[in-house]
């Protein structure tokens, strides 16, 4: 069965800083990896996705990168801001479609 | 941009009451999904939809739950017997495929069901 699990569970930053956050899951048997955004009771903004074939994807300050092989996936935030605040969501899709969710990592970036 | 819509984004109901959540997902879309997320907990998969027939469906989706596209837009959950535990976010999500490693779900802003 499926295990994703994300590390740290929450993180706390100066504005400008560069960070990361991790995603690991027990079955590399996947189709793709998603990152999402969730704002404090608001819905899911997909934010990247890889496909399994991909080792990174980029977009703006985000950069995701995949190790299927390990189960290892990172998001990486660059130069960071107040309003990246928000918790961070990954989730991996198998053959069947579903999305099995980590249970996120919750940033707060301070002015 | 195209986008999920789900109403309403509130659902107050009192134990015992049927419920139905509705979604319209993206016009082109043919993969149809419903997720929950329990306050404090990961966001669960309930259930898939392809076609007009369930694909998938989780244990906790049981015979209290069902889903229907009534018409060519919508795209329904109901909860026949609402239970203090079934209070949650419901979201729902479409995608173009299935399967495939370029599948993008995307999600709508959520139903946040209370039960009193």
């Amino acid at each position: 069965k499926q295990e994703v699990t994300q590390i740290p569970a929450a993180l706390s930053v100066p504005e400008g800083e560069n960070l990361v956050l991790n995603c690991s899951f027990t079955d590399s048997a996947i189709y793709n990896l998603q990152w999402f955004r969730q704002d404090p009771g608001k819905g899911l903004t997909s934010l990247l996705l890889i496909q399994s074939s991909q080792r990174e994807q980029t977009s703006g300050r985000l950069n995701a990168s995949l190790d299927k092989s390990s189960g290892r996936s990172t998001l990486y935030i660059a130069a960071s801001q107040p309003g990246d605040s928000a918790t961070y969501l990954c989730a991996v899709n198998s053959d069947t479609g579903k999305l099995i969710f980590g249970q996120g990592t919750t940033l707060q970036v301070k002015p | 941009e195209p986008e999920v819509t789900q109403t309403p984004s509130h659902q107050v109901t009192q134990m015992g009451q049927e419920v139905i959540l509705r979604c319209v997902p993206i016009s082109n879309h043919l993969y149809f999904y419903w997720y929950r997320q329990i306050l404090g907990q990961k966001v669960e998969f309930l259930v898939s939809f392809y076609n007009n027939e369930i694909s998938e469906k989780s244990e906790i989706f049981d015979d209290q739950f069902s889903v229907e596209r009534p018409d060519g837009s919508n795209f329904t959950l109901k909860i026949r017997s609402t239970k203090l535990e079934d209070s949650a976010m419901y979201f729902c999500a479409s995608s173009e495929y299935r399967g495939l490693a370029k599948n993008i779900q995307y999600f709508g802003a959520g139903t946040r069901l209370s039960v009193l």
